[in-house]
């Protein structure tokens, strides 16, 4: 079984700040990696993941992501932040194993509110 | 790139009622989608897994009788909220796998149901 824990349930920052949003996961497989960013009322949309190779990841929007398998997290990080930024976050895994039992589903964190202040 | 449709995006409906939300992947083929709902402030909680072709998997605590899912089709996914009651508004959303790309999940916009 899997499970993903986002530490911080809101995090304020100021514009133009960098920011980082953890984000640590369990699992007994191998696993990938996924980071969601969703304005309200709306759906999730892909801002970037882990599959394999680099541990670092860009993604969409300036963001970028550190995989540490040792520590088991998958922080999410821009140096700089903009007021659209605001929207909630969310982290989430699936399983990598290719066989046919494997649906795909994910297996999300609680999710971090990003409130850019002016 | 990857587009997933949902329609209605908004409905309200009255108690007692069924309501029928569907899911469309656009561009592609998607063999497997996933029904969540999501509460106020929360995470999303998956509802279940469509096949296309089969039964749906339900997750534990999710009445198989009350969502009804069908999977007519490698495009369309319906969710059908039967007989429904204040306790079921929420934020519904879909997402679909292509079946070329196994790891990656394309989510649509999501539907606000308001049940009076």
């Amino acid at each position: 079984a899997q499970s993903v824990t986002q530490l911080d349930s809101q995090v304020p920052v100021f514009e133009e700040a960098p920011v980082e949003l953890r984000c640590n996961y369990s699992s007994s497989v191998s696993v990938y990696l996924f980071w969601y960013v969703q304005y309200p009322n709306q759906g999730l949309q892909l801002l970037l993941k882990y599959l394999s190779g680099s541990t670092l990841v860009k993604g969409i929007n300036g963001f970028e992501a550190e995989f540490n398998k040792s520590q088991t997290s998958f922080h999410l990080r821009k140096p700089s932040v903009h007021i659209s930024d605001t929207a909630e976050y969310f982290c989430a895994v699936s399983d990598r194993n290719s066989g046919s039992g494997n649906t795909g589903k994910l297996i999300f964190g609680q999710g971090t509110t990003l409130q850019v202040k002016p | 790139g990857a587009v997933v449709s949902q329609h209605p995006s908004w409905v309200i409906c009255k108690s007692g009622t069924s309501v029928k939300i569907e899911c469309r992947s656009l561009d592609f083929q998607a063999t497997t989608m996933f029904w969540y709902r999501q509460f106020p402030k929360q995470s999303l909680m998956l509802m279940a897994t469509s096949n296309e072709g089969s039964k749906a998997t339900y997750e534990q605590g999710v009445e198989k009788d009350k969502f009804l899912i069908n999977h007519a089709s490698l495009t369309l996914s319906t969710l059908t909220v039967t007989s429904a009651h204040p306790e079921d508004s929420s934020f519904y959303i879909c997402s679909a796998r292509d079946r070329r790309v196994s790891y990656e999940q394309y989510f649509g916009p999501g539907t606000r149901l308001t049940v009076t």
